[in-house]
């Protein structure tokens, strides 16, 4: 079956460090899915891309947090500097023209100290 | 603004046992419903989805839900559950006019005793 990759699984850094997140959505998607996963806020849209333009990054604090998709293949999220509150389950799913349904990655799962 | 409670935060109940895992939404407008299910250390993996039509929707692994508008609910059932159905399930809307916005619920834990 085809997945959508992310890497790393898990980090463990120190505040004030870049974090940078990957993800290969599934070949032939066009749309792909970034939320964050927390105890306390349940799992939140952060940004979306379509056809590799960001078209809703609302969900995203954009004074440290940025996407990209470089390429139709690479999907990345990097949070520069990052702080404790940013720890959680980053998840990126993809998808098809937007519609449901949105496949998941298994998450990375990143702490701050 | 849309919004999904998932009331109860853990169910236990007995293997073989039926479950009913209880979703309301609040919207304004007509929507798309999803329930997915998450496994540890795994991302959400799509359970079953109402987008129009009969408002009884069969899923994979024997789950279904009843889509009922004037109470604006979405139950999630199962006549009879399997250990390996222990899992966070969550609850998922989104309006038609823009279906790649998905809000969940906070999920709800299935917790399947033997």
């Amino acid at each position: 079956d085809a997945r959508v990759t992310q890497t790393p699984r898990h980090k463990v850094t120190e505040m004030g460090q870049e974090v940078t997140m990957r993800c290969q959505p599934i070949l032939g998607h066009n749309t792909v899915f970034w939320y964050r996963q927390t105890m306390m806020q349940g799992l939140e849209l952060l940004a979306y891309f379509r056809n590799r333009a960001p078209l809703d990054d609302s969900g995203m604090p954009k004074d440290r947090f940025s996407a990209e998709m470089p390429d139709a293949t690479l999907a990345t999220l990097k949070i520069q500097p990052s702080e404790p509150r940013d720890s959680a389950v980053y998840f990126c799913a993809s998808g098809f023209e937007g519609r449901q349904p949105q496949h998941f990655g298994d998450g990375t799962r990143l702490s701050i100290l | 603004a849309q919004s999904v409670t998932q009331l109860d935060s853990q169910v236990p109940v007995f293997e073989e046992a039926p479950v009913e895992l209880r979703c309301n939404y609040s919207s304004s407008v007509s929507v798309y419903l999803f329930w997915y299910v998450q496994y540890p250390n795994q991302g959400l993996q799509l359970l079953l989805k109402y987008l129009s039509g009969s408002t009884l929707v069969k899923g994979i692994n024997g789950f279904e839900a009843e889509f009922n508008k004037s109470q604006t609910s979405f139950h999630l059932r199962k006549p009879s559950v399997h250990i390996s159905d222990t899992a966070e399930y969550f609850c998922a809307v989104s309006e038609v006019d823009s279906s790649y916005k998905l809000i969940f619920g906070s999920g709800t834990r299935l917790l399947v005793r033997p």
